[in-house]
């Protein structure tokens, strides 16, 4: 089955700065999904990549999907406290679908001021 | 509905108690997914609906659960005997179909606690 690992596990940046997770797959990605969580909320869909080199961007929130090296990157670009949250990566494992998606453990993110 | 609803949204239960679950999806979804997210576990899937069908279950973690949907709309997660391990956020999501091209959307989930 496929695994999707997240890095790092938490991150701690200062208001105004940029940071990047990382999301890794043991097989080939064929459609990744980021998504954002809040504490008591669900997960909120940010963006999904489908093509390898492609890249989207949502107000300061930037993504990629490198193919080759089965990685995804989420890069957040001078980071503010509303972009605190647990980002998680998910993928469909080939099947076609969204029916059937594989998250990795996700990234806790903190801004301080 | 505006978007997915579940209910309740928080639950505490004794060990050996059943318990269920609501999803309301948004209106016109097909498709509807469970999925569990206990701490250090990350998410899991449970099951998916295309209408009012199971297509896939492979990811139920027992014969305690089970989950129907009707009228391709509510669905229910029913945890029979519920254990402590059951101890988690059930997380219901829909699209309109189940392509790849279609994003979920979630609901905010059940916090169920089983003493």
């Amino acid at each position: 089955s496929q695994e999707l690992e997240q890095s790092p596990q938490s991150l701690i940046v200062q208001e105004g700065k940029n940071l990047t997770i990382n999301c890794t797959s043991s097989k080939t990605l064929y459609g990744l999904y980021w998504y954002k969580q809040k504490y008591g909320e669900g997960l909120i869909f940010l963006m999904m990549l489908q093509k390898g080199g492609e890249e989207k961007s949502h107000e300061k929130i930037t993504a990629k999907l490198d193919e080759k090296k089965q990685q995804s990157s989420l890069h957040i670009t001078a980071s503010q406290p509303s972009h605190a949250g647990i980002y998680l990566c998910g993928a469909d494992g080939g099947t076609g679908t969204a029916s059937k998606l594989t998250f990795g453990t996700g990234t806790r993110l903190q801004v301080t001021l | 509905g505006a978007g997915v609803s579940q209910s309740p949204s928080n639950k505490v239960t004794e060990k050996g108690k059943d318990v269920e679950l609501r999803c309301d999806p948004i209106s016109g979804h097909t498709a509807l997914y469970w999925y569990r997210q206990s701490l250090g576990q990350g998410l899991e899937f449970l099951i998916y609906f295309q209408g009012n069908s199971a297509p896939d279950k492979s990811g139920l973690p027992s014969d305690r659960f089970s989950a129907e949907r009707t009228g391709g709309s509510v669905s229910t997660l029913t945890i029979q005997r519920t254990q402590q391990e059951d101890s988690a956020v059930y997380l219901c999501a829909s699209s309109l179909a189940p392509s790849r091209h279609e994003k979920l959307f979630f609901g905010s989930g059940t916090q169920l606690s089983v003493l």
